[in-house]
């Protein structure tokens, strides 16, 4: 079974620029959380889509918006970009299930922006 | 804001085994204690779970204490590629995944 996978890598972008990260889940996983991850702060809950809808949300700017599409893929795009939005972006999704009731996030590799 | 409260870092000697304890005392009845770890790097990895009972699986035990307010992560026989840092979360089914600092763990030959 494939894994999480992010989409793009590696990338630089210039302050003021937007940027779109996309993220494929596992194969029948309905739930797709964003993180934000830079040295100061540690791993921080950016957003929880599921079904298409926004269930949850963290303390970012509105410049961090973020859709998931019928197939679960999802993307999250930050407008305006600043110095401060370099980090490693990691994607997880999850199959949330009353009667599996498990629940575990899977990783995916991350999209590590650099803005300049 | 995370509900855990972890040790920053901790040595385990290779072979030995490795004992993360992660301190919640104000969990919910209905909240599940979650461990994963992250390798340099990489994307955090899933270990274990569970609500009451003591787990056990390949990787690794999870020890609940009985007022749940505590827990320990025990990895058996720690090699060096399970130096990382390790993250204790609670969470409520369905509810966001709040990490918090994690304990770095330092597998030394």
């Amino acid at each position: 079974k494939a894994g999480v996978t992010q989409t793009p890598r590696y990338l630089i972008k210039t302050r003021g620029q937007q940027v779109t990260l996309s993220c494929s889940p596992i194969s029948g996983h309905r739930s797709v959380s964003w993180y934000q991850q830079t040295p100061g702060q540690g791993l921080q809950f950016l957003f929880e889509y599921f079904s298409e809808t926004q269930r949850n949300k963290g303390n970012f700017p509105g410049r961090f918006s973020g859709r998931q599409f019928s197939n679960s893929r999802s993307e999250m795009n930050v407008s305006t970009l600043e110095l401060g939005d370099s980090a490693l972006y990691l994607c997880a999704s999850s199959f949330p299930s009353r009667r599996r009731n498990t629940g575990e996030l899977f990783f995916g590799e991350g999209s590590r922006l650099t803005v300049l | 804001d995370a509900k855990t409260t972890q040790p920053t870092s901790m040595d385990c000697a290779e072979g030995r085994a490795a004992n993360l304890p992660c301190n919640h005392s104000t969990i919910s009845g209905n909240e599940y204690v979650y461990w994963y770890r992250q390798i340099h790097s990489q994307g955090p990895q899933y270990i274990i779970h569970g609500l009451k009972n003591n787990e056990t699986n390949e990787m690794a035990s999870l020890i609940i204490t009985e007022d749940r307010k505590s827990s320990t992560l025990i990895l058996p026989h720690a090699t060096l590629r399970d130096t990382a840092v390790y993250y204790c979360i609670v969470r409520v089914q369905g509810f966001k995944t709040i990490f918090g600092a994690g304990t770095r763990l330092f597998v030394k030959a």
